[in-house]
């Protein structure tokens, strides 16, 4: 079945350095989800990318949907301490049902030390 | 707001014991799901339903059964819990993409259970 690989599971960074989280899907995506869950929070949704190649900017964040569509990443430039949480990504195979089925990957934990 | 609502914030259960988890959702969705969340493992699905009366299997569907007798409700259910079904259960809801409305997924507060 599909799978959705997420790395690093933990990162540590201090606040005003930047993040990265990467996201391989083992099947082509129609399209891919972003996630953060606070700590004792549950998931809520960032972004949702379609396009090949597509790029979009939230702020500080950025996020990326490879050519393939088999890959994604969100980069946050300049963390801070309310960044910290998981970041999960979410994908939803191409040719797939159409009933919202998602895959997530693992989640990277993200860290801040102010 | 979307309002995804699950019963139980903590539950303490003993092996053996039926337990049930409910959700209920306020946005007349089509979809529901329940996920578990475990460290290092993300979150898995156990099983979905995108009607009444109507069920799929997840990844993780062993131990667990689910009922939607209703749109608003999605019920989660371990016949017999075990000690290895101690997680974090997350009730999700989505509407319809065939619909074209954007699928997101809005989750619940999440139920911790811990069986002992």
């Amino acid at each position: 079945g599909q799978q959705v690989m997420q790395i690093p599971q933990y990162q540590h960074v201090q606040e005003g350095e930047d993040f990265t989280t990467y996201c391989n899907s083992s099947t082509t995506l129609s399209n891919i989800q972003w996630y953060k869950q606070r700590p004792g929070g549950h998931p809520v949704f960032l972004i949702q990318l379609v396009k090949s190649g597509e790029v979009k900017k939230q702020k500080r964040l950025t996020f990326q949907f490879g050519e393939a569509k088999k890959n994604s990443s969100l980069h946050i430039t300049a963390t801070q301490t309310t960044d910290v949480g998981t970041y999960f990504c979410a994908g939803r195979n191409a040719g797939g049902t159409s009933y919202g089925k998602l895959t997530f990957g693992q989640g990277t934990i993200l860290t801040v030390h102010p | 707001d979307v309002k995804v609502t699950q019963s139980s914030r903590y539950l303490v259960k003993r092996t053996g014991e039926k337990v049930f988890l409910e959700c209920v959702q306020d946005m007349d969705h089509e979809n529901m799901f329940w996920y578990r969340q475990d460290p290092g493992l993300g979150l898995r699905l156990i099983y979905f339903s995108y009607d009444v009366k109507m069920k799929e299997k997840g990844d993780i569907p062993e131990g667990y059964s689910v009922s939607r007798e209703k749109k608003e409700r999605f019920s989660l259910i371990l016949e017999s819990a075990s000690t290895n079904q101690t997680s974090m259960y997350l009730c999700a809801s989505s509407p319809n993409t065939r619909t074209g409305f954007r699928n997101t997924i809005y989750f619940g507060e999440g139920s911790w259970l811990t069986v002992v």
